[in-house]
């Protein structure tokens, strides 16, 4: 079992819907929650960044953590071609040594 | 503030070649990392570095991959001899010390083994 499930996708919207993209893990110790986006040859840059449980919302983009559930989702509200992408959850645990864990991501396409 | 740079950004060689990559962190990030994407997956780390010492090269195939960073800033990876499983995307990331956990990437280098 992997530490990070993330269904791979693709997922294919009209613009303007809701997405929501998720992904649960195993690893209890994880503290630290943040959500990805790669543009299509570019590296990851940090969309949201959440410790612990609870929301938290930035602009269209709102990130859930349920620690309990050991269950993480990201919401984008009025989808634009833009956000066109794939978005990577990743988590890590507290510690120096801790690995940063990355789900294996999930490919988004926002149709106009 | 200038992103992480990284070298070169396209490389295609033939299997036992070997090959280096650059990369360059965010001026005065102390911790620098090299993931490993294959086609299809997440990144997963290679090996990490705090200034210039090694935290964790666990996941790092010392048969074939080296790493150093000298003088603490920039880093190369080499592989030598690559293999067609080495095909990837070469990432380096950095973080700063503000207590965060926020790691910010580069561009990367995709590697094609022939």
């Amino acid at each position: 079992q992997k530490e990070v499930e993330q269904d791979p996708g693709p997922l294919s919207v009209p613009e303007g819907a809701i997405v929501s993209l998720n992904c649960t893990y195993s690893n209890s110790a994880f503290q630290y929650f943040m959500w990805y986006r790669q543009y299509s040859r570019k590296g990851p840059e940090l969309l949201m960044y959440t410790y612990s449980s609870g929301n938290k919302e930035d602009g269209r983009f709102t990130a859930q953590v349920d620690k309990s559930s050991k269950y993480i989702s990201l919401f984008i509200r009025d989808s634009q071609p833009s956000d066109s992408a794939t978005y990577l959850c990743a988590m890590i645990g507290t510690g120096g040594a801790q690995k940063l864990v990355f789900g294996q991501g999930t490919r988004l396409t926002i149709n106009p | 503030e200038a992103g992480v740079a990284q070298s070169p950004r396209y490389k295609i060689i033939e299997k036992r070649q070997s090959v280096a990559f650059w990369c360059n962190p965010i001026s005065g990030h102390a911790t620098l990392y090299w993931y490993q994407q294959i086609l299809g997956q997440g990144p997963k780390l290679l090996i990490q570095f705090q200034n210039n010492g090694v935290v964790d090269d666990s996941q790092l195939p010392k048969d074939r991959f080296s790493a150093e960073r000298l003088k603490g800033v920039d880093s190369t990876l080499k592989i030598q001899p690559a293999k067609l499983e080495d095909s990837a995307v070469y990432l380096c990331a950095s973080k700063g010390t503000s207590g965060k956990e926020t790691q910010y990437f580069g561009p990367g280098t995709r590697l094609l083994v022939l």
